[in-house]
């Protein structure tokens, strides 16, 4: 059955320094997601990406904060400086289409980010 | 404000019971009400998804129920197990243009032996 990955399962890094999680959604999905989920918190929405570009996004992806679609496959979130507060689980989803039954989301596994 | 509030936090209960997880939003416009079963360190699975004119939704030994006129929804387990043992997270779906999506915080199951 056709999954959403997720690479690294964890990264760790450095205040400051820039992470890049990557996300291969599956094949014949059209909408594309990152959330993110502090421990013991519950998931926050941080955007979504339609058509080579974003549909959507939240309070929390401020200029920090950029997506891409680099090639047919990969999905991106980057963070060009990190700060310890977006220490947290990032999770990439994406689906079919859009409205009504065919809304149903598929997650990855999920990248554990640490900021030291 | 577009929320999503479940209940209760957590809950245990003996392997083989039934229990009921709940969920009131104030999500509007309401596209969507989704629920999700998250295990520890895990991305969310899809269990139900029901749009506003569904009222029940079952896949195996859950069974979803959506009331849009007063904004709940219930999650039913039949004759729990171990591996029932996870977050439980309400998730709805409002039109505003871009499919905005709010995630409830989740009840904590634990399915005791």
């Amino acid at each position: 059955e056709p999954e959403v990955t997720q690479t690294p399962s964890h990264q760790v890094t450095q205040m400051g320094q820039e992470v890049i999680l990557r996300c291969v959604p599956i094949s014949n999905h059209l909408y594309f997601y990152w959330y993110r989920q502090i421990l013991g918190q519950k998931v926050e929405f941080l955007v979504s990406f339609y058509n080579n570009e974003i549909s959507e996004k939240s309070e929390i992806f401020d200029d920090q904060f950029s997506v891409e679609r680099p090639d047919g496959s990969n999905f991106t979130l980057k963070i060009r400086s990190t700060k310890l507060e977006d220490s947290a689980m990032y999770f990439c989803a994406s689906r079919v289409s859009e409205g009504g039954r065919y809304n149903e989301q598929f997650f990855g596994p999920g990248t554990r980010l640490t900021v030291l | 404000k577009n929320q999503v509030e479940q209940s209760p936090q957590s809950l245990i209960i003996l392997e083989g019971k039934n229990c009921t997880l709940q969920c009131n939003y104030t999500v509007s416009p309401f596209s969507n009400l989704r629920w999700y079963k998250q295990d520890t360190g895990r991305g969310p699975v899809s269990l139900t998804i029901m749009t506003f004119s569904e009222n029940t939704k079952s896949n195996g030994r859950y069974t979803a129920t959506l009331d849009a006129d007063t904004k709940q929804s219930s999650l039913h387990i039949t004759a729990s197990q171990l591996s029932d043992s996870a977050s439980y997270i309400c998730v709805v779906s409002g039109d505003t243009g871009g499919f905005k999506t709010i995630f409830g915080a989740g009840t904590r199951l634990f399915v005791k032996a």
